[in-house]
Parts: structure tokens; sequence; C-alpha cells
């Protein structure tokens, strides 16, 4: 399966915007980019998935690089709301068995 | 707009007990998942049910197993609980196997085996 590489961590300051990075350079053209978040104490929550083309709706956008070697998680407005472990997935549309496979994350911290 | 829900949220076993968690789910989702996470880890996959009356192995099945109910409900089971076991367990949903549909998942049950 294709991986990801992602920072432990980052910080944000509060109603600023956050680019979270993820690479995957060997992504296959049926691949699909999930991401995923965890609040503290909580499971993990379903933010946004794409397969070539930019994506947005109500918590965020995902920006996907041309030659779908990394992408970007977009929040417009960093909250407290938002401090959390995000995860980037890879899924292969191809595979019948994908599950989500999780890997480290980054550890986002907002100050307020 | 319940979603996933697990019981108990919390269990402390001793060595040796068994016990079953529980998962349901009210989206008619066709797949389920049962995840574990150890402390400072990503989820790791346990076992998985892709529709009602099939089950498959994920990355770590030793020591459990799992019974798919029915289409909402699906369990896992700690036959011999052992301290290697003590994690977060996490159900998660799907509508559909393929990867263009996300995952929804449970609050997780903290179990604890002393």
């Amino acid at each position: 399966d294709a991986k990801t590489t992602q920072p432990n961590s980052m910080e944000s300051n509060e109603e600023e915007p956050v680019h979270l990075p993820c690479n995957h350079s060997t992504i296959s053209g049926t691949d699909y980019i999930h991401w995923y978040r965890q609040l503290p104490s909580q499971g993990p929550e379903y933010v946004i998935h794409g397969l070539t083309s930019n994506v947005n709706n109500r918590m965020a956008s995902l920006a996907i690089a041309e030659d779908r070697k990394s992408s970007t998680l977009i929040l417009h407005r960093a909250t407290l709301r938002d401090a959390a472990v995000y995860y980037c997935i890879l899924r292969d549309d191809n595979n019948a068995g994908n599950m989500l496979t999780f890997g480290g994350g980054t550890r986002l911290m907002v100050k307020p | 707009n319940a979603g996933v829900t697990q019981t108990p949220k919390f269990q402390v076993l001793k060595t040796g007990q068994s016990m079953t968690l529980q998962c349901a789910q009210d989206m008619n989702h066709n797949s389920m998942y049962w995840y574990r996470q150890d402390p400072g880890m990503g989820l790791r996959l346990i076992y998985y049910s892709a529709s009602e009356g099939t089950t498959d192995k994920g990355e770590v099945p030793n020591g459990y197993n799992v019974s798919r109910l029915n289409k909402r409900e699906f369990s896992l089971r700690l036959e011999s609980a052992a301290p290697s076991q003590t994690s977060v367990y996490f159900c998660a949903s799907s509508d559909i196997q393929g990867a263009n549909y996300g995952y929804t998942f449970g609050s997780g049950t903290r179990l604890t085996v002393v």
C-alpha cells in the first residue's frame, strides 16, 4: 500500500488559516486521499477526501498537487476545537480489502 | 443522530476474564470494523465485516473473535483477556467498502486488563 508522510506536530494561532501537508510520492492512480482527525479522548472523525481535484466542504478544503504526490488540508480559520491529531490516509479503490490504515498523523496545537 | 454506539465506555478486567464489546450503527451501513488504539499510537484494524454474514481478519486479530449479529450490530469478544489487550477499542462503519466513502467511528471503549 502507498504510504503517507506527515509532520509529527504543528502549531497555529487561533483564527488563522492552517495548512497541514501530506506527502504520498508512491500514490497510484486509484488511490483516494482521505483525511480524518481525532480530538482528545474521541474516535476519529472524517474530514474530507478527494481523488484528483481540489475539494471543499463545511469543515475544510483539500488541495491536491497536480502530480498527486502531495496534498494539503486547509483549515480556513483555526479554532481551539480544531486541536487534534490529523491523519492523511490513502485508500486504493481497486483493492477490495482497502481498509483505513492509520499512521502517526500530525498533532495540531492551536494557541489562543 | 446516534451514528455508531459502543458499549460499555469503560471496563476493567482481570487477566483471563472474558467480555464482549458491543457496537451498533443506525445508518444502514453495510461494512463494520473494529480497531484498537494503544497509547500514543495510531489505530490498528482487528477485524472487519464487509457485509452482513461475512467477517475477516485485520492486522491484529489474535486473541479476539467477532460476530456480525445483523446489519446493525458487530460485536468483539475477548475470550481470555491479557494485559497486552489494554487499549481503547473503536468500532466504525461505512456505507460501501469502496475508497470513495468515509467511515463513521464510535466514541470508543476504554479497556484495562490487570
